[in-house]
């Protein structure tokens, strides 16, 4: 089975605190994506990659950037966090090539701005 | 613009009910379509898709969903619902290529005992 993980599942941040949110998946996966869940929205995609060291933006990558060193792991990066980012984010990967498959998606970092 | 419609924000049914969730879509050309399912405090999971082919995609849990392009509509339905079966419920689709998904807005589905 996919397994796609986040590294924390709560998170509580101070405003203006650069935070981290890790994602890892285990299928070697050539496309990683990178959400943001609020309430009445849906998802919204921030930022995606579609192999190491590449990287585009989503439709709202205002306030974030993405790392993504290895293969496994995307990271997003929020350099100095704001309230209005208090959200639910969501990792998600996909395997690459020609055909079209599912995305497979990590259980969520919830994240709260103070 | 590519866009995904799901029109009901809430929809509450009794267990025991049948259900069914729209969803609409706006793609110039056939798209990729999915449903996704997350319970409370969980990711998502997926329910089903639909690339081609039979236009009736069946999926796990008793869902099922109809394409039907003349309606531009992809409506999730389930014969009888089960309490476990309240969570939100996410339409997805995509034009393929770089596979970006783009989401509806979700649609919260309570059961009442």
């Amino acid at each position: 089975d996919v397994k796609v993980t986040q590294s924390s599942r709560y998170l509580v941040k101070r405003t203006g605190e650069k935070v981290f949110l890790e994602c890892v998946q285990d299928m070697d996966h050539e496309n990683m994506f990178w959400y943001r869940q609020d309430p009445g929205l849906g998802l919204r995609l921030i930022y995606f990659s579609y192999d190491v060291k590449m990287k585009e933006k989503g439709d709202i990558p205002e306030g974030y950037s993405v790392s993504r060193e290895k293969k496994e792991r995307f990271s997003l990066i929020l350099e100095s966090a704001s309230t209005n980012q208090t959200s639910m984010y969501l990792c998600a990967s996909i395997a690459g090539g020609g055909g079209v498959y599912e995305q497979y998606f990590g259980p969520g970092t919830r994240l709260t701005v103070t | 613009a590519q866009s995904v419609t799901q029109p009901d924000i809430h929809i509450t049914v009794s267990e025991g009910a049948s259900l069914e969730l729209r969803c609409n879509y706006s793609y110039g050309a056939t798209p990729y379509l999915f449903w996704y399912v997350q319970s409370p405090g969980q990711g998502l999971q997926l329910l089903l898709k639909y690339f081609s082919g039979d236009t009736l995609v069946q999926g796990i849990k008793g869902f099922e969903a109809e394409f039907k392009r003349s309606q531009s509509s992809f409506n999730l339905r389930k014969p009888s619902v089960h309490w476990s079966d309240a969570a939100e419920y996410f339409c997805a689709g995509t034009g393929g290529g770089a596979q970006k998904l783009v989401f509806g807005q979700g649609t919260r589905l309570t059961i009442n005992p």
